[in-house]
This record gives structure tokens, C-alpha cells and sequence, in this order.
């Protein structure tokens, strides 16, 4: 069984740019979470996906947006990037959109913006 | 305003010593209380989930019990491979899904 995977592990991103993160679900699962996490804190929701469709969302901008693809992989993309976007943004796999379900973290992309 | 507070910040134990994590929530439409671990540069690792008041969780030398207002984790006599920071959060159903963690709290253990 093949756990979530995030790519790139590292990311070095000047101001005003814009950035795509990658997430693989664990094999099975059809939803897929993304969080930032600050040094200290813990993560913050950004949004969900379900079967493709987002049916969640935390407190973040519009310039934070997302995909799901049909094998249920997805992507991260942040657009106008400002220095307090830096962070570690972790991805998170669970069997349904539905609630309830314990989620599966991948290792995280570590975003430095300068 | 749905929301997960976790006391304390830190907790310095020595080995064999046991105690109890916080976890208090304010949340509407709960569809789950979860316990995490995560260690220095990786992603959380999944411990337990709770659904309803009074139901209660063991694995090894912890113990997650759960409140209609709060949970507790548990850790019986624990080692030095204990420490970690052990992050709580809840999935709440507000019209969309969503789930809300705590800031944790950083174990220390001693030998």
C-alpha cells in the first residue's frame, strides 16, 4: 500500500510569484485535504476535495486554489505570493468526503518565500 | 466560532511518569474528534478517532477519551520515544466540511 506523497519536498519562491504543489493519495482514498502549517502552530485548513469537487473550505483567500484529478491525485496552487505564505503545506488522503474519516498526512513541501 | 484549544503548550515528564493532554472544542455539527503525533519535519501520523461522548480509545501506553465539550489523551509510564508533539482536531459540518486543528502540545520525555 502506497502512502500520500507531496512534491517538491523544498521550495525557495520570490514575492508575487505564483506555485503548484503536488499531492498522491494513499491508494483507495478519494478525498484529498491541504493545510499550512507555521512554525509552532499547528495546520490550518485550507480547503477539500471530493471526488473531484472542493466541498470544503477554511479561511483563506482566493488566491489559494485546487484541483483533484480523476485518479485522485491533486494540486496546490498559489497565486501572488506574499511572505507570510511561507510554510509547511501538508497534504492529507481519507476514504470519503463525508466526515468521520481519519486522514493520512504525506511528509509536507516545505514553501520559503523571499 | 468553531474552535480547538489544546493545554498545555509543553509538558516535560520524566520516564515512567504518567499524565494527560487537554483538548477542549466548540464546534457545531462534530462528525469527529481525531489524535495525532508528529515529530520534527514530517507530517502528522494518525492515533485514534472518537465519535460520541464517553467513548474511549487505547493504543500501547495511550488513551484518548472523549466529552461532549473536551478530550483527553492519557500517556501511562512513557518512554523517551513518546516526545513529539500530539496535535488534536475536530471535523465539524457547516454546510461544507471542514476540520480545525489545535496549536498541540510538545511532550517532553526524559529518560
Amino acid at each position: 500500500e502506497t502512502g500520500v506523497t507531496q512534491s517538491p519536498t523544498h521550495l525557495i519562491k520570490t514575492r508575487g510569484q505564483q506555485v503548484t504543489l503536488r499531492c498522491s493519495s494513499q491508494s483507495g482514498h478519494n478525498t484529498v485535504s491541504w493545510y499550512q502549517q507555521a512554525l509552532g502552530q499547528g495546520p490550518q485548513f485550507i480547503f477539500q476535495y471530493y471526488r473531484e469537487e472542493e466541498n470544503g473550505r477554511g479561511n483563506f483567500p482566493p488566491r489559494f486554489s485546487g484541483l483533484q484529478f480523476p485518479n485522485y491525485s491533486s494540486e496546490l496552487n498559489v497565486n501572488a505570493l506574499e511572505l507570510d505564505d511561507s510554510a509547511l503545506y501538508l497534504c492529507a488522503s481519507s476514504l470519503s468526503g463525508t466526515g468521520g474519516y481519519e486522514q493520512y498526512f504525506g511528509p509536507g513541501t516545505r514553501l520559503t518565500v523571499t | 466560532e468553531d474552535q480547538v484549544t489544546q493545554s498545555p503548550e509543553a509538558l516535560r515528564l520524566q520516564e515512567g511518569e504518567s499524565s494527560s493532554l487537554n483538548c477542549s472544542y466548540t464546534v457545531s455539527g462534530l462528525r469527529g474528534l481525531f489524535w495525532y503525533r508528529q515529530d520534527p519535519g514530517k507530517g502528522p501520523e494518525f492515533l485514534f478517532t472518537l465519535y460520541s461522548a464517553g467513548e474511549e480509545k487505547e493504543k500501547e501506553r495511550l488513551k484518548a477519551t472523549l466529552t461532549k465539550k473536551e478530550s483527553f489523551l492519557h500517556i501511562t509510564a512513557p518512554k523517551p520515544e513518546d516526545s513529539a508533539t500530539y496535535l488534536c482536531a475536530v471535523q465539524a459540518d457547516t454546510g461544507g466540511f471542514k476540520t480545525i486543528f489545535g496549536a498541540g502540545t510538545r511532550l517532553f520525555v526524559k529518560a
